[in-house]
């Protein structure tokens, strides 16, 4: 089976730095994704780790450990606009994939 | 990115009516289409993967008599919400890809709300 965990609430101000971790417990495993989804909408790809170590995407950077089980998204300068939930998955998105339970990130003024 | 469409984006229907759901690719041809069911507050889950030209692979615990899924062509598959309840009241989203190690899109999302 597979599984993946996250934290399920993360609050932080604006232009503050947050890391949302997951770990996940998986029988195969094709790389780490993230992805946003705001209220109501449907979740869109921030990054992707294939190989162990930081991979970065402007704000939003991504780590991977494979040894550990691990995974987090780190998101700096933080704007109001990056209150949303965000789901870490399992698989590459040309491979199905399995969603963890999701982070709700608040950022406050 | 490539762009997903899904229709309609909300549908309210009578229990024990049916509702079908499409997606298409408007700018690839999607060989795989995947199809998620989100409850409020709670994350995505895998439904099926369908194939173009095949049957549909069901998650475990996914009623296929239920959720009826048709991909007869390479930019538009469709998932049926057979005989509806109002406990299949959800978000539904599908999502497509071209082709192996390609990137896969997200349509916007189909509310289905049973009364």
């Amino acid at each position: 089976g597979q599984s993946l965990e996250q934290p399920s609430e993360v609050t932080a101000v604006e232009g503050a730095i947050v890391q949302i971790n997951c770990t996940y417990q998986t029988s195969g495993f094709y790389g780490l994704s993230w992805y946003q989804q705001h209220d109501g909408g449907a979740p869109t790809f921030l990054s992707y780790n294939g190989l162990d170590g930081l991979e970065e995407t402007g704000r939003f950077s991504s780590f991977l450990s494979r040894s550990d089980s691990y995974g987090y998204l780190l998101l700096q300068e933080l704007q109001m606009k990056d209150s949303a939930s965000y789901f870490c998955a399992v698989g590459r998105s040309s491979y199905k994939l399995i969603f963890g339970s999701g982070t709700r990130l608040l950022v406050r003024p | 990115g490539a762009v997903v469409s899904q229709h309609p984006s909300r549908v309210i229907c009578k229990s024990g009516t049916s509702v079908k759901i499409e997606c298409r690719s408007l700018d690839f041809q999607a060989t795989t289409m995947f199809w998620y069911r989100q409850f409020p507050k709670q994350s995505l889950m895998l439904m099926a993967t369908s194939n173009e030209g095949s049957k549909a692979t069901y998650e475990q615990g996914v009623e296929k008599d239920k959720f009826l899924i048709n991909h007869a062509s390479l930019t538009l598959s469709t998932l049926t919400v057979t005989s509806a309840h109002p406990e299949d009241s959800s978000f539904y989203i599908c999502s497509a890809r071209g082709g192996e190690n390609t990137e896969a899109f997200f349509g916007q999302g189909t509310r289905l709300t049973v009364v």
